[in-house]
């Protein structure tokens, strides 16, 4: 199992640019969520998703959109790119069951810096 | 709302003992437990529910104080491998599901040296 993987690792993006952070996970989950994370700063959630079709989103949703077309990817868009976007993306998965495993698996994450 | 997490920062040597702590303000439904090394993704230590008990995990344990909405992280005889930031998790129950979702405290920076 690879567990959760995110492309790319690392991204420049200028001002007003747009772009697609990928998240696929093989275990299939159906929890799957997206979180940025600021500098010395706790992870902060941005959009969720509980089965293909199905997403909502978190406390820091604007500038941001999600779609889930299977279980497996739960890619995150950023159009018009800001400042303010600077931050490391993770994508976390969870099973749906309310027994155990209850914890969620992170990704490596993405370091995006917008300039 | 964020968890609160205290305190900060911690700074220990090799086989000293810490506590972290985090408060809610919202009634919680389970508290869970991450460490984040540095430029890694966060690791999932252990889990407390609602009405269950404290949680251990090697000489790392965990208690959930769900009357006060509070949690504290345990580490004792600290080892090197124990440094980095640790985070509390707060899942809230309004009715229904909550789909896992966690809300995040700060983070506390643990370091330990020989």
């Amino acid at each position: 199992n690879a567990g959760v993987t995110q492309t790319p690792k690392f991204r420049i993006l200028k001002i007003g640019q747009s772009m697609t952070l990928q998240c696929t996970q093989d275990m299939n989950h159906n929890y799957m969520y997206w979180y940025r994370q600021d500098p010395g700063m706790g992870l902060k959630l941005i959009y969720y998703s509980v089965g293909a079709g199905i997403t909502d989103k978190g406390e820091v949703p604007n500038g941001y959109n999600v779609s889930r077309s299977t279980t497996e990817d739960f890619p995150l868009r950023l159009e018009l790119a800001a400042p303010s976007q600077t931050s490391v993306y993770f994508c976390a998965s969870r099973s749906r069951l309310a027994g155990p495993p209850y914890e969620q698996y992170f990704g490596p994450g993405t370091r995006l810096t917008v300039t | 709302q964020q968890p609160v997490q205290s305190p900060q920062a911690v700074i220990l040597r090799e086989g000293e003992d810490a506590v972290i702590n985090c408060s809610s303000s919202k009634a919680l439904y389970s508290v869970h437990w991450y460490r984040q090394k540095h430029g890694e993704a966060p690791v999932f230590l252990m889990i407390l529910l609602k009405g269950g008990e404290q949680k251990g995990h090697e000489k790392i344990s965990a208690s959930f104080n769900e009357k006060r909405q509070q949690s504290s992280l345990y580490l004792t005889a600290s080892q090197l491998s124990y440094s980095g930031t640790y985070f509390c998790g707060m899942e809230s129950f309004l009715g229904g599901t909550s789909y896992g979702k966690l809300t995040f405290g700060q983070g506390t920076i643990l370091t330990v040296h020989p």
